[in-house]
């Protein structure tokens, strides 16, 4: 089974610095990875997504990851962080079943915290 | 831009009641999901579902919980009598086959 592995619970930045939010996956294949944002309140939004095509992957609002196969890794960063960008941050693996579907392997998630 | 909506937004409801919580996925989506995220916890699968049938469901989905697409829009989670660890976010969302899933805003149930 795949898993993802979300380093840190809680991070907080200044605003204006940068933003580095860690994830190592566990997949037996080349696996589908996302990053969502929950803002508080909110619902899940997409903010970029690897499926085997370029390591380097940029998303909405600034954000990019980078997926590095040696290391299992696919963090999320930010060269400088706005105050709204404080919210909730999901790393995602897609897994794939026998019946053909893809479910959602969350992390448990890394708080963003942004400082004045 | 088309996007899976979920009603109610809040549910308010009594231990061992029935409740429905309904969503319409985006309309040329073939493949329909719901996690739950329970407060403070990560956001859990709990089923999916293609071609009017279960295609896969977790330890999560026991017999009080079931799934239907009524008619060609709507897609609901009923769950038959509420417990209060069934107090979560319910999310619904919907993909093309190994695509992005898109999701509603989910539906905040609360089980007194």
């Amino acid at each position: 089974a795949q898993s993802v592995t979300q380093l840190d619970s809680h991070v907080s930045v200044s605003e204006g610095t940068p933003v580095l939010l860690r994830c190592n996956y566990s997949s037996s294949y080349s696996p589908s990875l996302f990053w969502y944002v929950q803002h508080p309140n909110k619902g899940l939004q997409l903010l970029l997504k690897y499926t085997s095509a370029a390591t380097l992957v940029k998303g909405i609002n600034g954000f990019e990851a980078e997926f590095k196969k040696s290391e299992t890794s696919f963090h999320l960063t930010k060269p400088s962080a706005h105050m709204s960008d404080a919210a909730e941050y999901f790393c995602v693996v897609s897994e794939g079943s026998t019946s053909g579907t893809y479910k959602y392997i969350f992390g448990t998630g890394t708080r963003l915290k942004v400082l004045a | 831009e088309p996007e899976v909506t979920q009603t109610p937004s809040h549910q308010v409801t009594q231990m061992g009641q029935e409740v429905i919580l309904r969503c319409v996925p985006i309309s040329n989506h073939l493949y329909f999901y719901w996690y739950r995220q329970i407060l403070g916890q990560k956001v859990e699968f709990l089923v999916s579902f293609y071609n009017n049938e279960i295609s896969e469901k977790s330890e999560i989905f026991d017999d009080q919980f079931s799934v239907e697409r009524p008619d060609g829009s709507n897609f609901t989670l009923k769950i038959r009598s509420t417990k209060l660890e069934d107090s979560a976010m319910y999310f619904c969302a919907s993909s093309e086959r190994r695509g992005e899933q898109f999701f509603g805003p989910g539906t905040r149930l609360t089980v007194l």
